[in-house]
């Protein structure tokens, strides 16, 4: 049980373009996710929390208008970097709360951005 | 803002060998969570804390949250090649639903 799945795995895009990022728990309902991000060998960033239904919250320093988020089921965040710029690429990393685990996180496997 | 320090930053050990590291906070916890990433993909949950002193084992792997609910320890015992990886240690200070994240064990094992 507690699989979250990421799409795409990897993509390429080029300046100024934008890119939707998947996020789906499978097996679980999830009212908040959150999205990550996380520079080689560093530790993971919290970018925003999305909760089911409402508007994501988003740290202090993460340009909501470029990291539009969309919590629209129980199941399914989704991220779009908008107008991507090459530092933009990163490794993208969404996890899911299990409503009734609500201390533990659930990871996708990542998606790895690369802007050109 | 909240730091948890994961000590040590990196270990390189033979296959056998039993590893240890640990995660210190500056202020209290009342869950701890233990995870490991492999390159190139999420973190993968390994153990879950809940209350101060527990000990919880999974598999070879054992760990415990501290007394004071601002460490807890991570103990592999026999360590085999797929034990690789980077360990982190996260949980949510006390009153807040997110996650703070340690800064990873990179454990490597040696031919």
């Amino acid at each position: 049980g507690a699989v979250v799945s990421q799409h795409p795995s990897r993509v390429i895009c080029k300046s100024g373009t934008s890119v939707k990022i998947e996020c789906r728990s499978l097996d679980f309902q999830a009212t908040t996710m959150f999205w990550y991000r996380q520079f080689p060998k560093k530790s993971l960033m919290l970018m925003a929390t999305s909760n089911e239904g409402s508007k994501a919250t988003y740290e202090q320093g993460v340009e909501k208008d470029k990291f539009l988020i969309n919590h629209a089921s129980l199941t399914l965040s989704t991220l779009t970097v908008t107008s991507a710029h090459p530092e933009d690429s990163s490794f993208y990393i969404c996890s899911a709360r299990d409503r009734d685990r609500i201390h533990e996180q659930y990871f996708g496997p990542g998606t790895r951005l690369t802007v050109t | 803002g909240q730091q948890l320090n994961q000590s040590p930053q990196s270990m390189f050990i033979q296959e056998g060998e039993d590893v240890s590291m640990n995660c210190t906070s500056s202020s209290i916890f009342n869950t701890w969570l233990w995870y490991k990433q492999d390159p190139g993909e999420g973190p993968v949950l390994l153990i879950a804390l809940y209350k101060a002193g527990e000990l919880t084992s999974n598999g070879r792997l054992t760990a415990q949250f501290g007394i004071t609910r601002k460490d807890s320890f991570l103990n592999i015992s026999a360590s085999i090649p797929s034990d690789v990886g980077i360990y982190f240690c996260a949980g949510p200070p006390l009153g807040n639903e997110k996650l703070t994240f340690g800064t990873g064990t990179r454990l490597t094992i040696i031919p």
